[in-house]
């Protein structure tokens, strides 16, 4: 089962600020978060990932708590592009593979 | 970043007959690739982890017999969904993880969808 629990859905007007909440209270301490997300009928996409630190890259920013059992994923200019479903995941260490939870559906309406 | 390609991408054929899905990790060597199924509105659930050069690890409550997988090399794996039934079709991804790296990062094929008439 996956270790995360995210809204089922969300919607977000066109050109606003995305935010995603994550939560994974049972992440260790060495085990990074990662976020997908997967546009109909393709693969999941990487977003971005962390472990501590709050993270940014050309796509998303990542919030992550101080005490590491939340994380927040930030599309800062939300666009139509951008639906799709979200996957927040706290993937065991080593070669495992990845757990999918439900994840949230995010909806961008002009 | 890494790049993992399926194929073929969509694929229809007649119930009873073999379909053989191939993945492919471009450039990167992947001792380890895992296969994916997805159901329409469904997650993604995992069916088996394919092992180079050793036999692939099935999920609980998928025959092995039937989703025959083979990862001959390092850049390569396959899975055949053999005699193939409607309730077979699926879209199915396949992943691979960059050795090189340790952060645990998977990357995902682009998906096959197998239509089963």
């Amino acid at each position: 089962d996956a270790k995360t629990t995210q809204p089922t859905s969300m919607d977000c007007a066109e050109g606003r600020a995305a935010n995603l909440p994550c939560n994974h209270s049972t992440i260790s301490g060495n085990e990074y978060v990662y976020w997908y997300r997967q546009i109909h009928s393709q693969g999941p996409q990487y977003i971005i990932h962390g472990l501590k630190n709050n993270e940014t890259n050309e796509m998303a920013s990542l919030i992550i708590t101080e005490d590491r059992k939340s994380s927040t994923l930030i599309l800062p200019h939300a666009t139509l592009r951008d639906t799709a479903v979200y996957y927040c995941i706290d993937p065991n260490s080593g070669n495992t593979p990845l757990v999918f939870g439900k994840g949230t559906r995010l909806s961008v309406i002009a | 970043g890494a790049v993992v390609s399926q194929h073929p991408s969509w694929v229809i054929c007649k119930s009873g007959t073999s379909v053989k899905i191939e993945c492919r990790s471009l450039d990167f060597q992947a001792t380890t690739m895992f296969w994916y199924r997805q159901f329409p509105k469904q997650s993604l659930m995992l069916m088996a982890t394919s092992n180079e050069g050793s036999k692939a690890t099935y999920e609980q409550g998928v025959e092995k017999d039937k989703f025959l997988i083979n990862h001959a090399s390092l850049t390569l794996s396959t899975l055949t969904v053999t005699s193939a039934h409607p309730e077979d079709s699926s879209f199915y991804i396949c992943s691979a993880r960059d050795r090189r790296t340790n952060t645990g990062e998977l990357f995902f094929g682009e998906g096959s969808r197998l239509t089963v008439l």
